[in-house]
């Protein structure tokens, strides 16, 4: 069934510095792929998503773009914050598709000053 | 709007005892699920229902029953509480089947002694 593989963290960066989570998925057909963020205290909400292959999807300076060559979904920032500090998930629909979606186990991400 | 809310925030149980996690939206929304966040393991989906008065099992549902007999709650029951299901649980609601963006409660942490 679909699954999705997720970068280790936790990932400990400087303020500005760049930033690249890593996710790769196996999936039948081309489905939607998600990344969800979780600030501390709080439940998942969703960062930015794409629904076809070689789109690309953009929030709050984050892209990410979905690549069926590599079966890839990798987070990007440019400059990162100190508010940026959450936890990310990969994610995409569990076979069969629809609403049902299966989750990376997350990436931790600290910015310090 | 109230979003999704969740009842209650911290809940401590013994083996064997029995409870109603409270999930509502305020958003009309059709769709609605609960998943579970395990350290290491991400969201795994629980139950989840396409509409009033239709439910079904998600990847983990041992344990757990549901029912949607309004478009607005959906209630997860653990009939018998046992140490396995310590963890943190998060409804969520969308639109439609989807794929959409999902919105998620604020969670309830649970810990079975």
């Amino acid at each position: 069934g679909n699954s999705v593989t997720q970068m280790e963290g936790p990932v400990t960066l400087s303020e500005e510095a760049f930033l690249t989570i890593n996710c790769t998925y196996t999936a039948t057909g081309y489905p939607s792929l998600f990344w969800y963020v979780q600030y501390p205290g709080e439940g998942l909400q969703l960062l930015l998503k794409a629904t076809k292959a070689d789109d690309k999807g953009s929030n709050k300076g984050f892209e990410a773009t979905y690549r069926k060559e590599t079966t890839s979904f990798h987070l990007e920032k440019g400059s990162v914050q100190v508010s940026d500090s959450a936890v990310y998930f990969c994610a995409l629909p569990l076979t069969g598709g629809g609403n049902k979606l299966t989750f990376g186990t997350g990436t931790q991400l600290k910015v310090e000053l | 709007n109230a979003g999704v809310t969740q009842t209650p925030k911290f809940q401590v149980l013994k083996t064997g005892q029995s409870m109603t996690l409270q999930c509502a939206q305020d958003m009309n929304h059709e769709y609605m699920s609960w998943y579970r966040q395990d350290p290491g393991m991400g969201l795994r989906l629980i139950h989840y229902s396409v509409g009033a008065g239709i439910t079904d099992q998600g990847e983990v549902p041992n344990g757990y029953n549901v029912s949607r007999s309004t478009t607005e709650d959906f209630p997860l029951r653990l009939l018998s509480a046992a140490p396995s299901q310590t963890s943190v649980y998060f409804c969520a609601s969308s639109y439609g089947v989807g794929p959409y963006e999902q919105y998620f409660g604020p969670g309830t942490r649970l810990t079975v002694t």
